[in-house]
């Protein structure tokens, strides 16, 4: 059964850092991975997807790269802003459903103080 | 509309009421899943609906929980005789295929459903 870890729970910066969040599964047959974010009472936002064949995808400050072989993502934030407080997310799409749920890991707490 | 839509955004019931959450995805998209998100824990998968195949129902935690997709459009999440457990928000999302074939899903805001 696919797991998906993040690491760390929580985390807090102050404005301009350069940080970097991180992911783990336990099953290397995935599909892809995804990253998002979730501010308080919303839904998720989707950020960025990389494919199994990928080994990173940018979108602006944010470059999210993976390694399937040993079961790792890291998503990069360039340049932190308040703007970027929220939860993050990474989940899989793991061949073991044919594609069709992706396992979510439960986030890491992002706070950028200014 | 732009995005994905869930009505209410927020329901409380009394234990044992049947409660029904809707979710209208984005027009076109033909995969739509529902995932339940309870405090302190991360999102569980519930049902996946594609195109006209059967749903993929094997994350129903218990057979209270029925989900329907009608025309390929419209999704309704309908929980039986509700219990405290069930307690959570209620995400729905769409995507333009199956999450496997590299479509980004996008989520709703949700139903926070509080039993009491």
């Amino acid at each position: 059964k696919q797991e998906v870890t993040q690491i760390p729970a929580a985390l807090s910066v102050p404005e301009g850092e350069n940080l970097v969040l991180n992911c783990s599964f336990t099953d290397s047959a995935i599909y892809n991975l995804q990253w998002f974010r979730q501010d308080p009472g919303k839904g998720l936002t989707s950020l960025l997807l990389i494919q199994s064949s990928q080994r990173e995808q940018t979108s602006g400050r944010l470059n999210a790269s993976l390694d399937k072989s040993s079961g790792r993502s890291t998503l990069y934030i360039a340049a932190s802003q308040p703007g970027d407080s929220a939860t993050y997310l990474c989940a899989v799409v793991g061949r073991e459903t044919s594609g069709s749920r992706l396992t979510f890991g439960e986030g890491t707490q992002l706070t950028v103080n200014p | 509309g732009a995005g994905v839509s869930q009505s209410p955004s927020n329901k409380v019931t009394e234990k044992g009421k049947d409660v029904e959450l809707r979710c209208d995805p984005i027009s076109g998209h033909t995969a739509l899943y529902w995932y339940r998100q309870s405090l302190g824990q991360g999102l569980e998968f519930l049902i996946y609906f594609q195109g006209n195949s059967a749903p993929d129902k094997s994350g129903l935690p218990s057979d209270r929980f029925s989900a329907e997709r009608t025309g390929g459009s419209v999704s309704t999440l309908t929980i039986q005789r509700t219990q405290q457990e069930d307690s959570a928000v209620y995400l729905c999302a769409s995507s333009l295929f199956r999450g496997g074939m590299g479509s980004p899903l996008h989520f709703g805001n949700g139903t926070r459903l509080t039993v009491t």
